[in-house]
């Protein structure tokens, strides 16, 4: 079953936008991660955030955790084209050795 | 710095067959999941590799099984393939030592596209 759901399911912008991916989970986690996806590829790691986080970024993305509302986002600021992939986020299970994921927001940016 | 390589990338089987997928995790990496995407939808946990034992399964059926080798490499099984089973299947490697799975960031394989006829 899907622990995270991701909204919107997909996201169109042009390049130079900025982009904003919600993720919502149902149990309570230790760390939350985003993952990308080019169209055909495998999973590439963006961030991960543990629970006792609120905030964190990395170059252009900015991650944020509520874990009151069991939810974070994912910012990414002045999009480019090589953006576009879908993009996944990954709550740890039970037994905090795998993760769950989400079904994915699908951005487009175009030029 | 050899990333995750998964083999075949791609492969067309008829129902009832079995089929063997192999990965190859990242250099110094010790552990091995394996995850099912299909179409459309998130990767799904099927099981997890640790010294050579399945350590941990997602709710996939006996149909599915694997094998870690000595040097860490592992294979994904599936007998008596159904219509179902197509999808993207996903190898993820990690160090044990760095934290178990959740906690740490897992590389990811490009994956062999399973196509059940």
């Amino acid at each position: 079953s899907q622990q995270g759901e991701e909204d919107p399911q997909a996201l169109s912008i042009q390049e130079g936008e900025n982009a904003t991916m919600n993720c919502s989970y149902k149990t309570s986690i230790n760390n939350l991660q985003w993952y990308r996806q080019n169209s055909g590829r495998g999973l590439v790691h963006l961030i991960l955030i543990r629970s006792n986080e609120r905030e964190k970024h990395s170059g252009r993305l900015r991650v944020t955790l509520d874990t009151s509302k069991k939810s974070s986002s994912l910012l990414i600021t002045a999009s480019r084209a090589a953006d576009t992939a879908s993009y996944f986020c990954a709550t740890d299970n039970q037994a905090g050795t795998a993760l769950i994921f989400g079904k994915g927001t699908t951005l487009s940016v175009s030029s | 710095d050899a990333g995750v390589t998964q083999s075949p990338t791609h492969l067309i089987k008829t129902r009832g067959q079995q089929v063997t997928l192999r990965c190859s995790p990242k250099s110094g990496h010790d552990t091995v999941s394996w995850y099912q995407q299909a179409l459309g939808q998130g990767p799904q946990f099927i099981f997890q590799y640790y010294e050579e034992e399945e350590r941990q399964r997602g709710n996939f059926p006996d149909r599915f099984s694997g094998h870690q080798f000595p040097n860490y490499s592992s294979e994904l099984n599936v007998n008596a393939l159904l219509l179902g089973d197509s999808a993207l299947y996903l190898c993820a490697s990690s160090l044990r030592a760095a934290g178990i799975g959740g906690n740490q960031p897992q590389h990811f394989g490009d994956g062999t596209r399973l196509s059940i006829l």
